[in-house]
């Protein structure tokens, strides 16, 4: 099952810099879209999310941009930060409000 | 700022035996959920709760997995006859609204399955 992918496993950027996660989904029936951050040994953090009658959302330093022609969502972080670095997922989610989460990126923001 | 959490943090138990996974969703919330990442997997859905009834649930969660909300604040996970493959994090979450509400998860459940 391959509904959400993250073909990035890992990321490293410098500080200050742009991080750009990605996401593809193969699922039209998502109408949300999440990106969650998590830290070891804790449950994943909720970010921000995007519904998907919408391309750009926005919310301080975290933009998440959504096309739905190309089935491809984006999470930007501007500027990036030493405590940015954790595990970031992408999650769809469908009438039933389940959240179908992808294997993750691991961002590291160099100092 | 309210959290979910989950109690035990870990929890080692013999193959066949039944465990009890405990969780205090957000307190005004009204949807709950269970997940689990195997380790190394992606976190994968297990089953949603509302009103009292199971609302959705997943191909993993078969009749030796059951939930309950016992009373007005704890919400459990219950493995009747535990295997070795259910050695993962179990994580619940809970969320306010049904539309495009984000869940907030608790920092999870380490079951080991000797």
């Amino acid at each position: 099952d391959q509904q959400v992918k993250q073909n990035s496993p890992s990321l490293s950027v410098q500080e200050g810099r742009i991080s750009i996660l990605n996401c593809d989904y193969t699922n039209s029936m998502f109408d949300y879209f999440l990106w969650y951050k998590k830290y070891p040994a804790e449950g994943p953090t909720f970010l921000i999310s995007i519904s998907s009658i919408k391309d750009k959302n926005e919310d301080g330093r975290f933009t998440v941009f959504l096309n739905k022609s190309a089935k491809h969502l984006s999470l930007h972080i501007v500027p990036s930060q030493p405590g940015d670095s954790a595990v970031y997922f992408c999650a769809g989610s469908g009438s039933a409000r389940q959240l179908t989460f992808g294997s993750g990126t691991q961002l590291t923001v160099l100092p | 700022e309210p959290e979910v959490t989950q109690t035990p943090s870990h929890q080692v138990t013999q193959m066949g035996q039944e465990v009890i996974l405990r969780c205090v969703p957000i307190s005004n919330h009204l949807y709950f959920y269970w997940y689990r990442q195997i380790l190394g997997q992606k976190v994968e859905f297990l089953v949603s709760f509302y009103n009292n009834e199971i609302s959705e649930k997943s191909e993993i969660f078969d009749d030796q997995f059951s939930v309950e909300r016992p009373d007005g604040s704890n919400f459990t996970l219950k493995i009747r006859s535990t295997k070795l493959e259910d050695s993962a994090m179990y994580f619940c979450a809970s969320s306010e609204a049904l539309a495009g509400g984000e869940q907030f998860f608790g920092p999870g459940t380490r079951l080991t399955v000797l």
